[in-house]
């Protein structure tokens, strides 16, 4: 078990540029979740994926935003033409089906972005 | 919609102190409740949930308490330790579409002073 695995640390971008995130979750973890995390406040949710289904998406998701999960393992969040209030940590998070509520997350270390 | 208040920070204390951070939420149905830490340069990690009113979460010394008739979960330790200092969130959460969707405080930063 080497955790949730996000990559990179950190990415300075200017606005109007594209930039895309890596998730790498837990080996055989079947759910995966992404949430945005801006300062001074706690995490929001983003979407969520089972295997490889992307099953919900928060009203934060707007079409600048695309999230993936080929094969059903990591996953990429790509933000187009981003803005500077995409400035914010963005956590990837993983877990096993197993009974809910008793699911137990795992996040990773975040992506912190910031746009110029 | 739902939500968690949190008491606001920054806290600081002397080590040994009495601890006590206030969690409120807000929501529609019977959420399960969590407090989760975030200590500097890691991820997220479960501290201790309540699935029902009336359960009691503890790990580590922390204790918090689902108190559905005052719809809080107030997260305690008797004598905290410098290892303490970090970031706490309260949480909810809900099943939606057969997964556990989180609603997270604001957090509230914790330093602990030897």
């Amino acid at each position: 078990d080497t955790g949730v695995s996000q990559n990179p640390r950190h990415k300075i971008t200017k606005r109007g540029q594209n930039v895309t995130f890596r998730c790498d979750p837990i080996s055989e973890h079947n759910r995966l979740y992404w949430y945005r995390q801006t300062l001074g406040q706690g995490p929001e949710f983003l979407t969520y994926f089972q295997n490889e289904a992307q099953l919900e998406k928060s009203r934060l998701l707007s079409d600048r935003f695309s999230a993936e999960r080929p094969k059903g393992s990591f996953s990429t969040l790509e933000i187009q033409r981003t803005e500077q209030g995409d400035s914010a940590m963005y956590l990837c998070a993983s877990s096993s089906t197993g009974t809910l509520p008793n699911e137990k997350l795992f996040f990773g270390s975040g992506t912190q972005l910031s746009v110029l | 919609g739902d939500s968690v208040t949190q008491m606001e920070g920054p806290v600081t204390l002397s080590e040994e102190a009495f601890l006590t951070i206030n969690c409120t939420y807000t929501a529609t149905g019977y959420p399960s409740l969590f407090w989760y830490v975030q200590y500097p340069g890691e991820g997220l990690q479960l501290l201790l949930k309540a699935t029902k009113a009336d359960d009691k979460g503890s790990n580590k010394g922390f204790e918090a308490t689902y108190r559905k008739e005052t719809t809080s979960f107030h997260l305690e330790k008797g004598s905290v330790q410098v290892s303490d200092s970090a970031v706490y969130f309260c949480a909810l959460s809900f099943i939606i579409q057969g997964a556990q969707k989180l609603v997270f405080g604001q957090g509230t930063r914790l330093t602990i002073n030897p």
